[in-house]
C-alpha cells in the first residue's frame, strides 16, 4: 500500500518568513495530493490540493508543488502570519481508486512573533 | 447543509464496554470513511464504504465494525473497548468514488478507554 513520509515534524519560523513542508510517497499510481491544516482540538481542514496532471498550484500565500518522477510534493507558505500556526498534514490517495487517503505524520508549524 | 456530523463529542468507556460512534452527512456523498488520530501518528484509515451496503477494511480495522444501511449514515462500533482504542476518531466523506475528490471531515469524537 501507499506510504507517505513528511518532514520536518516541527518547524519554527519568524513571522513574515516562508515555510516549506516536504512529503514523499511510495505508490506511483497515486494521483491526488491534498494538504490539511489542523488547529488544536479541531477537525482537519483542506487548504490546498494538487492532482497529478499539474506540477504547481497557488492560492494566495499558499502553493503546492508536485514532482511525480521523484514522488515528492511540497507545501510552501509565504509571508507567514500568527494564524498559520497549526499542524499540517500531507496525504496521498492509494492508486486513485476507492481506497482512502494515506496521511503523513504531520508538521507542527510555529510562527514566532 | 450541516456537512459531516459526529456524535458524541467526548466519551469515556471502561475496558470491555461496547459503544457506537455516529456519523452522518447530508451532502449525498457516496464515499464515507473512519480514521483514528493518535499523537505523532497522523490519521489512519479504519474502515470505508463506497455506498449503501458496501464496506471494506482500511489500515487498522481490528476491534471495529461498520455498516452502511443508508447513504447518509456510517456508524462505527467498538464491540469490546480496549485502552489501545483511546484516540480521536474522525469520520469523513467525499462526493464520488474517484480518489481525486475532496474529502471533508467531521468534528471528531474524543474517546478514552480506561
Amino acid at each position: 500500500g501507499e506510504n507517505v513520509e513528511q518532514h520536518p515534524s516541527t518547524l519554527s519560523v519568524q513571522e513574515g518568513d516562508s515555510a516549506v513542508i516536504k512529503c514523499t510517497y511510495s505508490d506511483s499510481a497515486s494521483n491526488y495530493f491534498p494538504w490539511y491544516k489542523q488547529e488544536l482540538g479541531k477537525r482537519p481542514q483542506l487548504i490546498i490540493d494538487i492532482r497529478s496532471n499539474v506540477g504547481e498550484k497557488k492560492d494566495q500565500r499558499i502553493a503546492v508543488t508536485l514532482n511525480k518522477t521523484a514522488k515528492h510534493f511540497s507545501l510552501h507558505i509565504t509571508e507567514t502570519q500568527p494564524e498559520d500556526s497549526a499542524v499540517y498534514f500531507c496525504a496521498a490517495n492509494s492508486g486513485g481508486g476507492a481506497d482512502g487517503l494515506t496521511f503523513g505524520k504531520g508538521t507542527h508549524l510555529i510562527i514566532q512573533p | 447543509n450541516a456537512g459531516v456530523t459526529q456524535t458524541p463529542k467526548f466519551q469515556v468507556l471502561k475496558t470491555g464496554q461496547s459503544m457506537t460512534l455516529q456519523c452522518a452527512q447530508d451532502m449525498n456523498h457516496e464515499y464515507m470513511s473512519w480514521y483514528r488520530q493518535d499523537p505523532g501518528m497522523g490519521l489512519r484509515l479504519i474502515h470505508y464504504s463506497v455506498g449503501a451496503g458496501i464496506t471494506d477494511q482500511g489500515e487498522v480495522p481490528n476491534g471495529y465494525n461498520v455498516s452502511r444501511s443508508t447513504t447518509e449514515d456510517f456508524p462505527l462500533r467498538l464491540l469490546s473497548a480496549a485502552p489501545s482504542q483511546t484516540s480521536v476518531y474522525f469520520c469523513a466523506s467525499r462526493r464520488g468514488l474517484a480518489g481525486t475528490d475532496t474529502q471533508y471531515f467531521g468534528p471528531g469524537t474524543r474517546l478514552t478507554v480506561l
